[in-house]
């Protein structure tokens, strides 16, 4: 079975202060590992895709990276706006497109 | 503007009583799915569609019902719902036969059976 664990389940920074999040998975064959920005009450706003292992990439204060067992999402110099749930999902050999999700990192990011 | 867009956003009813929340893309995608989102469960696929008149269940499909008669629109029905369905509710679409299939997803319905 398709597993994604992500931790921590809740980040809390001060503005600036650089961190990662982390989403470690088991698939049967990795065919996209996606991550999601989700607000409160908001659908999940699409940031990335990857789809080797030592693949790269970058938007804004976002940086996602993939290894063979795990994805970190760095984020550099943090502002308030960065505040949101980060999702973490994979798609795997044979599951029709179906996104398997972590539970997600709530990350706060205060001024 | 690209999007997915659901309605209604809320809704409030009762036991029994059957309802349809609708779904439209106007990205002429070929894949769409539902899913719900709990507290403590994260995001589940409902049902999905890969294509007009193809439907399949996702990881909980009891209790629902979807159609997909044409290809922006793709509601979801429950027949009669009971209270372990309140939930919030999101659709997401993609293409399926290009290198770029990342899901986009709706706003959400957020819906309460008393």
């Amino acid at each position: 079975e398709d597993q994604v664990t992500q931790s921590p389940e809740a980040l809390r920074l001060q503005e600036g202060e650089s961190s990662s999040l982390n989403c470690s998975y088991t698939v049967s064959g990795l065919r996209g590992l996606f991550w999601y920005r989700q607000d409160p009450g908001k659908g999940p706003e699409f940031l990335f895709t990857l789809y080797s292992a030592g693949e790269e990439k970058e938007k804004e204060r976002l940086k996602a990276t993939l290894t063979k067992k795990e994805s970190f999402l760095h984020i550099t110099a943090p502002k308030p706006e960065d505040s949101a749930t980060y999702l973490c999902a994979v798609r795997a050999d044979g599951s029709n497109y179906k996104l398997t999700f972590g539970k997600g990192t709530l990350l706060t990011v205060n001024p | 503007e690209a999007q997915v867009t659901q309605n209604p956003r809320y809704l409030i009813t009762v036991t029994g009583k059957k309802l349809t929340v609708t779904c439209s893309q106007n990205m002429n995608h070929e894949y769409m799915s539902w899913y719900r989102q709990d507290p403590g469960l994260g995001l589940r696929q409902i049902y999905y569609s890969m294509n007009v008149e193809v439907t399949d269940k996702g990881d909980v499909p009891e209790g629902y019902k979807v159609s997909r008669k044409e290809k922006r629109n793709f509601p979801l029905i429950l027949e009669s719902p009971s209270p372990n369905q309140t939930s919030l509710y999101f659709c997401a679409s993609s293409f399926i036969w290009t290198q770029y299939n990342e899901q986009f997803f709706g706003p959400g319905t957020r819906l309460t059976v008393l």
